[in-house]
């Protein structure tokens, strides 16, 4: 089942903050982020592997609750460059049949206007 | 950081005609590969996990007659589209996880059958 993403699109001015938000039915093992510009193949953002775990790079940075089996991806200060559609990628506990493989969720697009 | 080559970057074929695609790891070894396809403004649909060595495993609604994966080495997979149609026309993408990286993708083929 896919991950649902919320909000489905976003608009804002260069400076101003992003939160996206992502959430599975299903329990999770660890949650993988990536941006996709138009015309490309994704590009990898960053991967929370374990449950409370925060992480950020620049000035995007995630958190995974796994007892709520969501994660959020918060983009400050927001750059042009910084927009493009944004994927939640989930794997499921090692223990599952599809383990290996990540199911993606349905996108948040972000503009950034200068 | 993990590299996946992935060839060719587009392809306009004729309908009723085969298409290969490759997808490479450079820089490690991948015994799982991944395919993906993605139609405009949606989201990576996970079509088959190839394994190195073995048959694909195909996702739900995914023709492995028409699809054709081989998986012939640690570093290479195939995607053949077997008689395309113009309903075939997607952006294919692979991608492969290195043990201490995310999942990095090709940069995918967009394939147009006319």
């Amino acid at each position: 089942q896919q991950p649902v993403q919320s909000p489905q699109a976003v608009i804002l001015r260069e400076g101003e903050d992003a939160v996206i938000n992502c959430s599975s039915s299903k329990a999770l093992y660890s949650v993988h982020w990536y941006r996709q510009k138009h015309g490309e193949a994704p590009v990898f953002l960053m991967i929370l592997l374990k449950g409370g775990e925060q992480k950020g790079h620049d000035k995007i940075s995630a958190s995974f609750n796994e007892k709520k089996q969501q994660s959020s991806l918060y983009l400050t200060a927001s750059q042009l460059s910084y927009s493009g559609t944004y994927f939640c990628g989930l794997r499921a506990p090692p223990s599952s049949g599809s383990a290996r493989q990540l199911t993606f969720g349905s996108g948040t697009q972000l503009t950034v206007l200068p | 950081g993990a590299v996946v080559s992935q060839h060719p970057s587009w392809v306009i074929c004729k309908s009723g005609t085969s298409v290969k695609i490759e997808c490479r790891s450079l820089d490690f070894q991948a015994t799982t590969m991944f395919w993906y396809r993605q139609f405009p403004k949606q989201s990576l649909m996970l079509m088959a996990t190839s394994n190195e060595g073995s048959k694909a495993t195909y996702e739900q609604g995914v023709e492995k007659d028409k699809f054709l994966i081989n998986h012939a080495s640690l570093t290479l997979s195939t995607l053949t589209v077997t008689s395309a149609h113009p309903e075939d026309s997607s952006f294919y993408i692979c991608s492969a996880r290195e043990d201490n990286y995310g999942y990095t993708f090709g940069s995918g083929t967009r394939l147009t059958v006319v």
